[in-house]
Parts: C-alpha cells; sequence; structure tokens
C-alpha cells in the first residue's frame, strides 16, 4: 500500500540554522509534490510545488528538491527564525488526488 | 469572501447523533476536497468533487459519512449516528481546478467533538 513518511520526531534547531525537512514515500509514483505548512488551530497553506521532472525549486528561504528514484523530497528552510516554527506536511499529487504525509513538527529556538 | 469558510469552527455532539458540516469555498474553484485530520496525525482525504463530475467517495471510512456539492459552490458533509472515534478536525479545501498540482486552500476546518 502507499505509504509516506516524514521525520518522524518533532525538529528543533537553532534560529540561523538551516532545517532540513524529509519526506519519503513508497508504493507511489506522484506527478508532483507540494508542501504545506500548517499552524495550530488552522488548515494548511501552501508553500512549494515541484514536478516529477523537476530536480529542485527555491521561494525565498525556502528550497525543495524531488528526488523520483530514491522516492524523497527535501524541504530546507535556511536562516531559520522563531516565526518558521509549525508543522510541515508534503503532500504527493496525482491525477485526481492528493495524498499527505503526517508533517513534521518544526521549533526554531531563539 | 476571500477565503474558504467553515461552519461551524466547533461542534459538540453526543454519540449517535448527526452532524452537518458546511464548506464555503473560494467563488471560481471547481475542486472542492474534505479532509479528516485526528489529533497529532496527518490528513486523511475523504472526498473529492470536481465541477459535475461524479465525486470520489474512496476516502469515506463507513456509509454513516456522505457529502453533497451544489454545483460549484456549498459543500455539506454529514456523519450519521456519530461514534467518538468521529472526533477530529474536519478540513475543506478547494483549488481552480483539478490536479496537475493546483494548490489548495484551506479553511480553518470544524472540530468535531462527540461525547
Amino acid at each position: 500500500s502507499q505509504k509516506i513518511e516524514q521525520n518522524s520526531e518533532a525538529l528543533n534547531i537553532q534560529e540561523g540554522k538551516t532545517a532540513t525537512l524529509t519526506c519519503n514515500y513508497t508504493n507511489y509514483s506522484p506527478a508532483y509534490l507540494q508542501w504545506y505548512r500548517q499552524d495550530p488551530g488552522r488548515g494548511p497553506v501552501f508553500l512549494l510545488l515541484i514536478r516529477e521532472n523537476e530536480k529542485e525549486k527555491r521561494k525565498e528561504r525556502l528550497k525543495v528538491t524531488f528526488d523520483t528514484t530514491l522516492k524523497q523530497s527535501l524541504f530546507h528552510i535556511t536562516a531559520s527564525q522563531p516565526a518558521d516554527s509549525a508543522t510541515y506536511l508534503c503532500a504527493l499529487g496525482s491525477a485526481r488526488q492528493l495524498t499527505f504525509g503526517s508533517g513534521t513538527q518544526l521549533t526554531v529556538l531563539p | 469572501g476571500a477565503g474558504v469558510s467553515q461552519s461551524p469552527s466547533n461542534k459538540v455532539t453526543e454519540k449517535g447523533k448527526d452532524v452537518e458540516l458546511r464548506c464555503d469555498p473560494i467563488s471560481g474553484h471547481t475542486a472542492l476536497y474534505w479532509y479528516r485530520q485526528r489529533l497529532g496525525q496527518g490528513l486523511e482525504f475523504l472526498i473529492y468533487f470536481q465541477g459535475n463530475s461524479a465525486p470520489d467517495k474512496s476516502g469515506l471510512p463507513s456509509d454513516r459519512f456522505s457529502a453533497e456539492r451544489t454545483g460549484e459552490s456549498v459543500s455539506t458533509l454529514t456523519i450519521q449516528r456519530t461514534q467518538q472515534e468521529d472526533s477530529a478536525v474536519y478540513l475543506c479545501a478547494s483549488s481552480r481546478g483539478q490536479g496537475n498540482g493546483e494548490k489548495l486552500f484551506f479553511g480553518s476546518g470544524t472540530q468535531l467533538s462527540v461525547l
């Protein structure tokens, strides 16, 4: 069955460092992958999209990579700030469905 | 409105009662999704509507769950004979089109508590 795994533990990092979150998947061939941010009590907010034929995408301090051979996406936040603290969800997409991972809770310590 | 609106924001009900959750998508968005999120968990797909096509109901966990959508506007998710395991946040999202990377815009969800 399809399975999506994100960093199993909450991730704590020091302000100014680069946070790296992983999203691994099995038994799936997604056409694209998205990353969302979710704050407590709120719905997820879209951050980045990367398609299967793309290796890397950047947006301001965010960078995402997509390796379809390893079946893995890495999500980086450079120069992290306490305001980046949230849960980050990866989502794998195909024709009609978008399947979400369980998320990684990131805490950036001042 | 500017975003996806869900109501009520909180719902407390007794086991065995029926509940109805409402979602107002962004105007012009043809696709609408319902997800369930249990505490500390990821999003579990429930149902997907796209225009006038037959909905994808493959995620509905039991026949107690049903959803309707009026054209390309309001959707309601109904849970009959609620059980305690139905307690969760129910999230609605809409997007401009079908698949192919269209980003989803989420509402803030309905927190359902079944006592």
